[in-house]
């Protein structure tokens, strides 16, 4: 693993169903992200985390959850899956996030629901 | 929270043309203004970054200035050439340390 990975790379689910989008660092970064893409709308915060045990809600956090067990994992679980969480999802992680530095973003997970 | 705003939405320019895209950002305690480039299937990159102590910054062919009066800043693109297509997101960030992002602007170089 070299920087930030992300899981599965697409996927077409059925409303109602739960899923788990997968996101790994290997660089001990201690805040991680995640972020929607709409065309449009451009990048919005869903979930944050500053350090491993700690989270907080972004912009648009509901209809998902996250975790954050450990440094590398950011996992983010959408419980029961509606049409309108259609989107290209980014996972990205910062040095600190306690202070200013850029992002390093995963390749995303576009999921499509239906 | 902070609100960004990008303009404009798309951008076509002749290749060695410049590309200027420009942003403004609601919260005055703003200080850290990043830009990223996405290309077509791609994941956002960081390609240029300036802090709230610094009025311009360049690298090679891209600069950006920082105007905090006004609270807009831009990012300026020279000598264009067909690699710089792609989608460009500025994004501001205050004293929460977290990203908003402006919605992009798609910016074709025309050959």
């Amino acid at each position: 693993i070299a920087g930030i990975t992300q899981a599965p790379t697409s996927q077409i689910l059925a409303a109602g169903r739960r899923m788990t989008l997968r996101c790994t660092q290997d660089m001990r970064h201690n805040a991680m992200y995640w972020y929607r893409q709409d065309l449009g709308l451009g990048l919005r915060l869903i979930h944050y985390s500053n350090t491993a045990g700690t989270t907080g809600k972004g912009e648009v956090p509901d209809g998902y959850s996250v975790s954050r067990a450990n440094t590398d994992d950011f996992p983010l679980t959408l419980a029961s899956a509606v049409p309108s969480q259609t989107s290209v999802y980014f996972c990205a992680s910062q040095k600190d996030g306690g202070a200013n530095y850029g992002y390093t973003f995963g390749s995303g997970t576009r999921l499509t629901v239906v | 929270g902070e609100n960004v705003e990008q303009h404009p939405s798309t951008l076509s320019v002749q290749e060695g043309d410049s590309a200027v895209i420009k942003c403004t950002y609601s919260d005055s305690a703003s200080n850290y203004f990043p830009w990223y480039k996405q290309e077509l299937g791609k994941r956002p990159q960081l390609i240029i970054d300036i802090r709230s102590n610094v009025g311009e910054k360049k690298d090679q062919r891209i600069a950006v200035t920082l105007n905090k009066t006004a609270k807009h800043f831009s990012l300026h693109i020279t000598e264009t050439q067909p690699e710089d297509s792609a989608v460009y997101f500025c994004a501001a960030t205050s004293n929460d340390y977290k990203l908003s992002f402006g919605a992009g602007t798609t910016v074709t170089v025309r050959a």
